[in-house]
């Protein structure tokens, strides 16, 4: 079974709906953290949490929100969908060891939003 | 503030020849680490290999070696004897010791292999 799982794999929805992309880890990491990568870039960092009762904004927090619902899983909303939000969405975890820290990535979500 | 360039979108390489892919980082922190990632057509994230600002070698794992120069600020990732399977998009990536906000990617160079 895979590390870090996400769900959908791959979601349609129309402007204005709101819709959750979920993570979960059995990797017993306490960070987690969202990214999107739009074509012909890299992945840009949404939100992050370095435990539970931790929540970060990364640098394109606007528009989205999360929820860190136990250690093993963390949420993003899109509260009202727009089509600039169509990426592909990642989940991430690592074990937080400073520079050295590995992130380990989630197979991620398509997100097409009409 | 941190960066990291890959200035090459995309390159052809013969089966079987060595590959090296630029990567160039600024930061001000004595304390990083750059990462390499591959992304295959199907879409994950696959880590590589990592090299810490302190390290004293080049890292390497199997066919990947990255090719570490502090002063240069840049860290390539050389692939030897390149297979069709290394066919991908591949980032470098960096995180800082002073930096909470995750890693910092590149634009990413997309590699085909070519038989």
């Amino acid at each position: 079974d895979a590390d870090v799982t996400q769900t959908p794999r791959n979601r349609i929805t129309k402007t204005g709906k709101r819709i959750m992309l979920e993570c979960s880890q059995t990797k017993g990491h306490d960070r987690m953290y969202w990214y999107r990568q739009d074509p012909g870039l890299g992945l840009r960092l949404i939100y992050y949490s370095f435990d539970v009762k931790d929540i970060n904004k990364g640098e394109i927090s606007d528009g989205y929100s999360v929820s860190r619902q136990a250690q093993a899983k963390f949420s993003l909303s899109l509260e009202s969908a727009i089509p600039n939000q169509t990426a592909l969405y990642f989940c991430a975890t690592s074990d937080g060891l400073g520079a050295r820290e590995t992130q380990y990535f989630g197979p991620g979500t398509r997100l097409l939003v009409l | 503030a941190q960066k990291i360039t890959q200035t090459q979108p995309g390159m052809f390489v013969q089966e079987k020849e060595a590959v090296t892919l630029d990567c160039t980082y600024d930061t001000s922190d004595q304390s990083y680490g750059l990462f390499w990632y591959k992304q295959p057509s199907s879409g994950e994230m696959i880590f590589l290999i990592y090299q810490g600002s302190y390290d004293e070698q080049n890292a390497t794992e199997g066919r990947y070696s990255l090719n570490f120069q502090k002063a240069r600020k840049s860290a390539n990732l050389v692939i030897s004897a390149s297979q069709l399977g290394d066919s991908a998009m591949y980032f470098c990536a960096m995180r800082t010791s002073g930096g909470a906000d995750g890693l910092t990617f590149g634009k990413g160079t997309h590699l085909i292999i070519q038989p």
